[in-house]
């Protein structure tokens, strides 16, 4: 255990569904991530949280909304999604600054039908 | 923005055999470049990291070696064995906005 857990671990949804993914971090760190992973594909980057604020968006389709109430946890609200989204996502946590190991939670596989 | 390449994308090699995976970057601001092994149905976990002002790093089996006039760094495994067989990520990292960029993934297949 990683101390980095997500729900749920599966989820499959229409394309007019609206769902939530969350994730938790119990290791007291600043930073946390989505990653979306798709296969034969790099880890995408998808939003960055330090100390609760927003820092990052690459871009990511306003269909994938991030919420950071605290430092421990992070949710993906999703909306209206297309098949192509199915993937797993991955939240990760850091300690905030300069370049410090990611923990990675086990990640949710989303189906979109 | 960073761009991370790896190679190759897949390796078979003989049990006992070593395993090389290299990565390139484009920008020379990033600053950590941890390596991450991903086995089949399980999440990412860092197995060796170096940072920009150090050449090479050894864990065991593992070691990691940068060239940061070439903006490139490796993974060497030696003495392979089957429980090394995974998906293998690496990652550039640079302090602006806590990004990390990965690279594609080596699929490393040790035989037994």
């Amino acid at each position: 255990e990683t101390g980095v857990t997500q729900t749920p671990r599966h989820l499959v949804m229409g394309m007019t569904n609206k769902k939530s993914l969350k994730c938790e971090q119990h290791l007291g760190h600043n930073a946390m991530y989505w990653y979306k992973q798709s296969a034969k594909k790099p880890l995408e980057l998808m939003f960055v949280y330090n100390f609760k604020e927003q820092t990052e968006n690459n871009s990511v389709p306003s269909r994938f909304s991030p919420e950071c109430p605290n430092s421990s946890h992070l949710f993906l609200h999703l909306h209206t999604l297309q098949p192509e989204d199915s993937a797993l996502y991955l939240c990760a946590s850091s300690a905030e600054g300069d370049g410090y190991e990611q923990y990675f939670g086990p990640g949710t596989r989303l189906t979109v039908t | 923005g960073e761009n991370v390449e790896q190679h190759p994308s897949t390796l078979s090699v003989q049990e006992g055999d070593s395993a090389v995976i290299k990565c390139t970057y484009s920008d020379s601001a990033s600053n950590y470049f941890p390596w991450y092994k991903q086995e089949l149905g399980k999440r990412p976990q860092l197995i060796i990291d170096i940072r920009s002002n150090v050449g090479e790093k050894k864990d065991q089996r593992i070691a990691v070696t940068l060239n940061k006039t070439a903006k490139h760094f490796s993974l060497h495994i030696t003495e392979t064995q089957p429980e090394d067989s995974a998906v293998y990520f690496c990652a550039a990292f640079k302090g602006t906005g806590n990004q990390f960029y990965f690279g594609t993934g080596t699929s490393l297949t040790v035989i037994p």
